[in-house]
């Protein structure tokens, strides 16, 4: 079965600092590996997908994920946080090991921006 | 942009009760989906549906639940009977042909389960 590991659940940074939201995986296959941001009382909102184009791909708001296979990782980053950036990030996981029409979701990272 | 919408955003139930969550996904989306998330956990595939019928569900997906597409907007989850453990949000989503795994998502509904 495929899965993915969040390996915080929170992280804190203070704005215009870099944000690191790490996460591995496990799959018998090529996965395709998504990141999703949740603020507080809205839906889940696709940040960028992953699937075997590019190993470093890039989303919105200026984020962006590294596939690292050798490291079974998928590290989701930004140079810079803004205050708007603090919700709840969950990394995602489908493919042929679950069917591609589910996703797995992990545990969610609670990102935390001080001014 | 078009978007999920789903309503209500929050429904208060008795146990033992019948509910029905709405869900329009986004309007050229064949695929659709249920996802819950009971408070502190992970979110939680319950059911896809394609072509009119229901192409993968989980374990949690048990005879109590069941969708259905009643006209062309519109995605039902319907629960029979609730229990107090069905209290979650409760998210719909769709995606285009060509990419199912490529979900967006609504903004939830929240089921209380008194």
């Amino acid at each position: 079965a495929q899965s993915v590991t969040q390996l915080d659940s929170h992280v804190s940074v203070s704005e215009g600092t870099p944000v690191l939201l790490r996460c591995n995986y496990s799959s018998s296959y090529s996965p395709s590996l998504f990141w999703y941001v949740q603020h507080p009382n809205k839906g889940l909102q696709l940040l960028l997908k992953y699937t075997s184009a590019a190993t470093l791909v890039k989303g919105i708001n200026g984020f962006e994920a590294e596939f690292k296979k050798s490291e079974t990782s998928f590290h989701l980053t930004k140079p810079s946080a803004h205050m708007s950036d603090a919700a709840e990030y969950f990394c995602v996981v489908s493919g042929r090991g679950t069917g591609f029409q589910k996703l797995v979701f992990g545990t969610g990272t609670r990102l935390l921006v001080s001014p | 942009e078009p978007e999920v919408t789903q309503t209500p955003s929050h429904q208060v139930t008795q146990m033992g009760q019948e509910v029905i969550l709405r869900c329009v996904p986004i309007s050229n989306h064949l695929y659709f989906y249920w996802y819950r998330q009971i408070l502190g956990q992970k979110v939680e595939f319950l059911v896809s549906f394609y072509n009119n019928e229901i192409s993968e569900k989980s374990e949690i997906f048990d005879d109590q639940f069941s969708v259905e597409r009643p006209d062309g907007s519109n995605f039902t989850l319907k629960i029979r009977s609730t229990k107090l453990e069905d209290s979650a949000m409760y998210f719909c989503a769709s995606s285009p042909a060509g990419a199912p795994d490529t979900q967006y998502f609504g903004p939830g509904t929240r089921l209380t389960v008194l």
